[in-house]
């Protein structure tokens, strides 16, 4: 079966713009997270969701926010980009039956803030 | 390809001999732990996991190691190939749908 799809796979964009970035899992899997990874910073969970609920949220700021759609699809806004908020956002979809929380990661989305 | 880390931890190994990376983890409440294998351009590839009731598991060509009492776990690869050259990453879930990763170490294998 298909593996986890992000989209797009790169992206430019301005100081003080937006973005929204897409995720979506491998089918069954109600389970998404989201991490930003940075050289300085390594890999830093950004949130959770299943079944449309947040059920855990990182260290970030408000700008980062994001939301799951009834067929588990994800999408994660920054608002007010950062020159900082260049980095790697990677999704990773997980069955989470409670037997195992074995996460399958895409292959991310590189922004870059200019 | 992409940099995951311009500072970090390094590893050399010849072919063929066995690579031991470690990690140390920070809480003591983590009760499943990860390693992930990162190649350019990838995203993190699951290796082998490990629950905190077991100190032992074994993969195909990857043993991992749990010792709860000092908070370390290692991975162990045996018989090194070019392949396995990536950044290897730890990570610790205390149960509460949050994976924290450790900072990754890089390992070379020379030929």
């Amino acid at each position: 079966k298909a593996g986890v799809t992000q989209t797009p796979r790169y992206l430019i964009k301005t100081r003080g713009q937006q973005v929204t970035l897409s995720c979506s899992p491998i089918s069954g899997h109600r389970s998404v997270s989201w991490y930003q990874q940075t050289p300085g910073q390594g890999l830093q969970f950004l949130f959770e969701y299943f079944s449309e609920t947040q059920r855990n949220k990182g260290n970030f700021p408000g700008r980062f926010s994001g939301r799951q759609f009834s067929n588990s699809r994800s999408e994660m806004n920054v608002s007010t980009l950062e020159l900082g908020d260049s980095a790697l956002y990677l999704c990773a979809s997980s069955a989470n039956t409670g037997s195992t929380t074995e996460a399958f990661f895409g292959q991310g989305t590189r922004l870059t803030v200019v | 390809g992409e940099s995951v880390g311009l500072h970090l931890p390094t590893l050399s190994v010849q072919e063929g001999d066995n690579s031991i990376i470690n990690c140390a983890y920070s809480n003591s409440a983590s009760d499943y732990f990860i390693w992930y294998k990162q190649e350019s351009g990838k995203g993190p590839q699951f290796i082998i996991d490990i629950r905190s009731n077991m100190d032992k598991r074994q993969g195909q060509r990857v043993t991992v190691l749990l010792n709860k009492t000092v908070k370390h776990l290692s991975l162990q690869i045996a018989a090194t190939q070019p392949g396995d050259s990536a950044v290897y990453f730890c990570a610790e879930n205390t149960g509460g749908f949050k994976t924290i990763f450790g900072a990754g170490t890089r390992l070379f294998v020379k030929a």
